[in-house]
């Protein structure tokens, strides 16, 4: 297990569209997040899973977007009626219980809504 | 009041120089203290953690803690064209049982330009 695994990289989609991101943690990572970041800010926080259960949810994940964790292992992101406003970089990061080694991002998934 | 905020950038720096990256945040129950490294169009890379006051060396890298300031900054010694990024604070705070960490809340980050 080389790291955290985001799918797609890149997604062009159309306003009103929806679309859905994967997320693949690190394998003995129980914890998960999902971050927003739009061009020169930092990443946003909006929701995070210990394994199967979603702990967090921020404010910033209005009714349209949901995330699931199934059997606690990958994650998907969805987001319903894409407004221009989604059009984000959308970054996914796994934590174990070491603290040592932080918390890993994957690559990310480069959201346009047009 | 931001919850981390860092200070406003660009910072450009000539090669060989110090670069001073600072960060304060609001939350006195923060605990876990971290500078991601972020390349324009990638995604952050962890390049230091800290958690209890003081200094933390690595390499050409010194974070320092102060709890009592809500203060944590990031030297990078010797600057190298190659750490032009942006530099982002993050702070985190362990959960009631003292075992696991929340969410990480991250600063605007810090554009920082080494130049030759």
């Amino acid at each position: 297990d080389t790291g955290v695994s985001q799918n797609p990289r890149h997604k062009i989609t159309k306003r009103g569209q929806n679309v859905t991101f994967r997320c693949d943690p690190i394998s003995e990572h129980n914890r998960l997040y999902w971050y927003r970041q739009t061009l020169g800010q930092g990443p946003e926080f909006l929701t995070y899973f210990q394994n199967e259960a979603q702990l967090e949810k921020s404010r910033l994940l209005s009714d349209r977007f949901s995330a699931e964790r199934p059997k606690g292992s990958f994650s998907t992101l969805e987001i319903q009626r894409t407004e221009q406003g989604d059009s984000a970089m959308y970054l996914c990061a796994s934590f174990g219980d070491t603290e040592k080694y932080g918390y890993t991002f994957g690559s990310g998934t480069r959201l346009t809504v047009v | 009041q931001k919850e981390v905020e860092q200070n406003s950038g660009p910072l450009s720096v000539p090669e060989g120089a110090i670069a001073s990256l600072n960060c304060t945040y609001s939350d006195r129950g923060s605990q876990s203290f971290f500078w991601y490294r972020q390349y324009s169009g990638k995604s952050p890379e962890l390049i230091m953690s800290i958690y209890s006051n003081g200094d933390k060396e690595d390499g050409r890298f010194t974070a320092q803690l102060n709890k009592a300031s809500q203060y944590v900054s990031l030297l990078i010694r010797d600057s190298q064209p190659s750490d032009s990024a942006t530099y982002l604070c993050a702070v985190t705070t362990k959960l009631a049982g003292g075992t696991s960490y929340g969410k990480l809340t991250f600063g605007q980050g810090t554009i920082l330009t080494v130049h030759p």
